[in-house]
């Protein structure tokens, strides 16, 4: 899998959007991008997945760049609950050699401010 | 409810016990996989399988052991339990068996380990 890179640490006012981004320079035709996030110790929790085109869900919107070597996850209006550390992964479409072996990587502390 | 459930959620043991920490899920899933984490690490990849009786290492499958021998359960054995070996584990399940993109993970409650 390709490796990301993501900033260790973010802050953002409640009510704001809040713009997390990562790097993945080495991704290749076939990974996607996923955003996990992880609120204190409790398991991590699925945010939203692409391949090329922006996505849009209930919970976040995500942005990939043309050439597909960054992203950005929009949380449109962080609340305070949105606190987290947010993982961004890379991961080959399902017969990929590398579909099963995931790497998180440290992530990017997210918190926000009343 | 569909749901990833680990056992036990807390352990206090000593250094060479044996110890398995069971995953569960209840959702079909053929795809499962082990992670630990630690301060300042983050969350690493220790086993992970595909289906019945297909696993594969992660990054970190040193002094780890699983099997598959059934869909729903994926335990971990760690068979002689060193002091580095005290961390946060999390099972995860997706699907995996058709030719899709959608194979979001989902992540048990985690079980909090300490060898002494």
């Amino acid at each position: 899998d390709a490796k990301t890179t993501q900033p260790p640490s973010m802050d953002c006012a409640e009510g704001r959007a809040a713009n997390l981004p990562c790097n993945h320079s080495t991704i290749s035709g076939n990974e996607y991008v996923y955003w996990y996030r992880q609120i204190h110790s409790q398991g991590p929790q699925y945010i939203i997945h692409g391949l090329k085109n922006n996505e849009t869900n209930e919970m976040a919107s995500l942005i990939i760049t043309e050439d597909r070597k960054s992203s950005t996850l929009i949380l449109p209006h962080a609340t305070l609950r949105d606190t987290a550390v947010y993982y961004c992964i890379v991961r080959a479409a399902l017969g990929g050699t590398s579909y099963g072996k995931l790497t998180f990587g440290q992530g990017t502390i997210l918190t926000v401010h009343p | 409810e569909a749901q990833v459930t680990q056992n036990p959620r807390y352990l206090i043991t000593v250094t060479g016990k044996k110890l398995t920490v069971t995953c569960s899920q209840n959702m079909n899933h053929e795809y499962m996989s082990w992670y630990r984490q630690d301060p300042g690490l983050g969350l690493r990849q220790i086993y992970y399988s595909m289906n019945v009786e297909v696993t594969d290492k992660g990054d970190v499958p040193e002094g780890y052991k699983v099997s598959r021998k059934e869909k729903r359960n994926f335990p971990l054995i760690l068979e002689s339990p060193s002091p580095n070996q005290t961390s946060l584990y999390f099972c995860a399940s997706s699907f995996g068996g058709s030719a899709s993109s959608y194979n979001e993970q989902f992540f048990g409650p985690g079980t909090r380990l300490t060898v002494l």
